[in-house]
């Protein structure tokens, strides 16, 4: 149980393409998920905190404009990186945790990420 | 100081060898605990919970020390397999907000 599904896997396009990465959660309904990024043999860095029918909460020194984030139902969200440029590429990785996770104590679950280059 | 810190090594053992790794975190707030296993590009996997009492599954335990925040994760009878990258994680009461450390990196080899 507690699959989450992300896809693309890998995406190389040209700089200025804006790229849309989706985030399910395949067997249970996610109230909350996260996107994170990871640059090379560094550890994950949180980008934003995606919730069910509201907006996106970002951290400090993420762009909102630059990554929008759609939390249309409680098994999707998407990330859209928006004319992307070459330092946007990394590995992008979506998690998910269990909204009858009601004290929120739960591990997450994460997708299988999605390689991100822009050339 | 980072909320939660651990070593990131490498750590290279051989095979059949017992290998320990420790993870501090700083906020006597945080609530649950978890280790989990990240191979080369690759997203993370969740291997196991921590509980104060004591965790184990097969080779592998965990343990949690509230008193001095800290916990570990030991890994009996090395497998070339266990090769990865272990991250610490901690979720904080409340605000729901999990924590990565970076990650301590191991290297099992024949």
């Amino acid at each position: 149980g507690a699959v989450v599904s992300q896809h693309p896997s890998r995406v190389i396009c040209k700089s200025g393409t804006s790229v849309k990465i989706e985030c399910r959660s395949l067997d249970f309904q996610a109230t909350t998920m996260f996107w994170y990024r990871q640059f090379p043999k560094q550890s994950l860095m949180l980008m934003a905190t995606s919730n069910e029918g509201s907006k996106a909460t970002y951290e400090q020194g993420v762009e909102k404009d630059k990554f929008l984030i759609n939390h249309a139902s409680l098994t999707l969200s998407t990330l859209t990186v928006t004319s992307a440029h070459p330092e946007d590429s990394s590995f992008y990785i979506c998690s998910a945790r269990d909204r009858r996770s009601s004290e929120g104590n739960q591990p997450q679950h994460f997708g299988d990420g999605t390689r991100l280059s822009i050339l | 100081r980072k909320e939660v810190e651990q070593d990131p090594g490498p750590f290279n053992v051989p095979e059949g060898a017992t290998v320990a790794f420790n993870c501090t975190y700083s906020n006597s707030a945080s609530q649950s605990f978890f280790w989990y296993r990240q191979d080369c590009r690759k997203e993370p996997k969740l291997l196991m919970s921590v509980y104060s009492s004591g965790n184990e599954d097969g080779r592998f335990t965990a343990q949690l020390n509230r008193a001095s925040q800290y916990i570990s994760l030991l890994i009996r009878d090395s497998k070339l397999s266990d090769s990865a990258t272990y991250l610490c994680v901690v979720i904080y009461t409340g605000g729901f907000k999990t924590i990565f450390g970076a990650g301590t990196r191991l290297f099992v080899k024949a």
